[in-house]
């Protein structure tokens, strides 16, 4: 069965600290992977997306992840965070071609200023 | 703008009141899908529709129907809601390429008592 897991349940980081969220996911064949962020009372948003090509993708407000094929991974970095980056990020995943995504349970990210 | 829209954004009803939470979107997109967002549990597909007239379950339908008579429209329906269906409900659409990111509504934040 697909399935997307995020490892941490909650974040708690100082400003300026670097981030890195883990997100592994299980899934025959080839993969989409997005990460979506929610800020606290809003709806989710695209931060980045790896469709193919280059592993390391760069996406909104600083945020990358790098697809590593042979650990079935696809983590969340930043190098410095700021307050505003206070949110809940959902690690997200899909079959080539196909419509049906699969999420994580989410991370909350705390940053304390 | 482009965007998807749901109401209410607030809810509270009591056991068995049957209610619809409407959505709709500007996009011309074909896919459109309800998710339901719990504590710990992240994002949880209720139905999605690959296009007009075309409806299939999700991971969690009990309890929830959804009809998609035009293509900008797809409503949720709880006949007889239940107390844990107290929850935060999303809609999202997408767009005839599966490459393409989900749209999210702002959310409906429902509570049965």
């Amino acid at each position: 069965a697909q399935s997307v897991s995020q490892h941490n349940h909650h974040v708690i980081l100082s400003e300026a600290a670097s981030l890195e969220l883990g997100c592994n996911y299980s899934y025959g064949g080839t993969v989409n992977l997005f990460w979506y962020v929610q800020y606290p009372g809003q709806h989710l948003q695209l931060l980045l997306k790896y469709f193919s090509g280059d592993p390391l993708v760069k996406g909104i407000k600083g945020f990358e992840a790098e697809f590593i094929k042979s650990k079935f991974s696809f983590n969340l970095r930043k190098p410095s965070v700021q307050w505003s980056d206070t949110a809940e990020y959902f690690c997200a995943a899909s079959g080539a071609g196909s419509y049906q995504l699969t999420f994580g349970k989410g991370t909350k990210l705390s940053v304390i200023p | 703008e482009a965007q998807v829209t749901q109401n209410p954004r607030y809810l509270i009803t009591v056991t068995g009141k049957k209610l619809t939470v409407t959505c709709s979107q500007n996009m011309n997109h074909e896919y459109m899908s309800w998710y339901r967002q719990d504590p710990g549990l992240g994002l949880r597909q209720i139905y999605y529709s690959m296009n007009v007239e075309v409806t299939d379950k999700g991971d969690v339908p009990e309890g929830y129907k959804v009809s998609r008579k035009e293509k900008r429209n797809f409503p949720l329906i709880l006949e007889s809601p239940s107390p844990n269906q107290t929850s935060l409900y999303f809609c999202a659409s997408m767009g005839r390429d599966s490459n393409s990111p989900l749209h999210f509504g702002n959310g409906t934040r429902l509570t049965v008592t």
